[in-house]
């Protein structure tokens, strides 16, 4: 089993739509998550991060933790066709490395 | 804003030669990464430094070596290229736990 879990899609929605991005991870004791945008071609850049169950907003994202079920999310509102990139997860586990998840690769169709 | 540097953007060699991709950060972040990237799949880990004289391999196992000589500076290199290390290489630095990442640099052996 991978540390981080994610479907790799693609996931395609509508633009305008909510777009929901989902990972899981293995390590029970993870206390940090992120989730990063990757443009293809281009290198991850940081755009969620949150630590406390429950939901963090910030303009059209939403991250969303629930450690009990190892599950974190990030939700997209609005979405644009600017949106369309690999989302990746990651997590702080053991040995306070940062693990990356496999992405989901997101489409949004005008 | 991180400001990462990766030099060159671009590289294309023949096989057998001897190369160095250059990163360098002037955040004084403490930790340095490296991670190797095909395109449309994960990220590995192949690098990391928590400090100056400090290198470890990471998880995916890689003919490179790096060194760490100054906080600001984590050069890779490759002593005799083959085609099988064509790949995009990412630099990431971090005082936390968030990373940023540079611009990558894409390395086509020949």
């Amino acid at each position: 089993q991978k540390e981080v879990e994610q479907n790799s899609g693609p996931l395609s929605v509508p633009e305008g739509a909510i777009a929901s991005l989902n990972c899981t991870y293995s390590d029970r004791g993870s206390q940090s998550f992120f989730w990063y945008r990757q443009y293809s071609g281009k290198s991850p850049e940081l755009i969620m991060s949150i630590y406390s169950n429950g939901d963090k907003e910030d303009g059209r994202f939403t991250a969303q933790l629930n450690k009990a079920s190892q599950y974190v999310s990030l939700l997209i509102r609005d979405s644009q066709p600017s949106d369309s990139a690999t989302y990746l997860c990651a997590v702080i586990g053991a040995g306070n490395m940062l693990t990356f998840g496999g992405g989901t690769r997101l489409m949004v169709k005008p | 804003e991180a400001d990462i540097y990766q030099t060159p953007r671009y590289l294309v060699i023949g096989t057998g030669k001897k190369i160095t991709l250059e990163c360098s950060q002037t955040m004084g972040h403490d930790k340095m990464y490296w991670y190797q990237q095909d395109p449309g799949m994960e990220l590995h880990l192949i690098h990391y430094s928590y400090g100056v004289n400090s290198t470890e391999k990471g998880d995916l196992s890689s003919e490179s070596t790096v060194s760490r000589i100054r906080t600001e500076h984590f050069p890779l290199t490759l002593e005799s290229a083959r085609p099988s290390h064509t790949s995009q290489y990412l630099c990431a630095s971090s005082a936390g736990q968030r990373q940023y990442f540079g611009p990558g640099t894409r390395l086509t052996v020949t």
